[in-house]
């Protein structure tokens, strides 16, 4: 019974290929997120969806497209992946009442570019 | 630029005593943090949080203060237990959505 689960949990791929990354959350949250945290450990947030529609999109490069076929569902895909892409990427939701405030994350997917 | 910052990357204290996380901002729009813990391979999850209107928050071993003349909070566990052990990160909001989380601090507490 998983609150905020992500598949997969690693990912090791070559330069240039699109890859996806796929969350469920089953709090009944309004509102999920996907951070990415670097080599410097920095959680910042990419994607922000509120009952399926984009709220926030933090810079980030065109090759990133996030989808939320549901309120419960929240993908990320990657084109075109590049070196600077490897990182641990952590999808998130909150309840729409709390503001986004308290934010519940899933285990993170490590993404490995060669 | 950095909002929210965790200078110390690491402590390490002995099992039963106080462990002192500290936290400076620069934003002094500020209203709200939070302190979210993180052990390897898993998900950061909430721990406690306060609100500006206060300048202590506790729950159990955990306490939050928060001094905004000094744009600064700290999360004191007091006692300090192995279990403990984690990558410790302050968080603000801005807006509604987002939350601005500093670099962590990773706490050891060695028994």
């Amino acid at each position: 019974d998983t609150a905020v689960s992500q598949t997969p949990k690693y990912l090791v791929t070559q330069m240039g290929n699109d890859k996806s990354i796929k969350c469920e959350q089953n709090l009944g949250h309004d509102t999920m997120y996907w951070y990415k945290q670097d080599s410097k450990k920095f959680l910042k947030i990419m994607f922000s969806y509120n009952n399926k529609e984009l709220i926030i999109n933090e810079t980030v490069p065109n090759r990133f497209s996030p989808k939320s076929p549901d309120k419960a569902h929240l993908n990320l895909h990657i084109n075109s992946l590049e070196l600077g892409d490897s990182a641990v990427y952590f999808c998130a939701s909150s309840p729409r009442l709390a503001g986004g405030l308290e934010q519940f994350f899933g285990p993170g997917t490590r993404l490995t570019v060669l | 630029d950095q909002q929210v910052k965790q200078n110390s990357p690491s402590l390490s204290v002995q099992e039963g005593r106080i462990s002192i996380l500290n936290c400076d901002y620069t934003n002094s729009m500020f209203d709200y943090f939070l302190w979210y813990k993180k052990y390897p391979a898993e998900g950061p999850t909430f721990l406690i949080s306060i609100s500006s209107i206060k300048d202590k928050n506790e729950d159990g071993r955990f306490t939050v203060f928060l001094n905004k003349s000094a744009k600064h909070l700290s999360l004191h566990i007091v006692p300090s237990q192995p279990g403990d052990s984690a990558v410790y990160f302050c968080a603000a909001p801005r807006g509604n959505y987002k939350l601005t989380f500093g670099k962590g601090t990773l706490l050891t507490v060695n028994p």
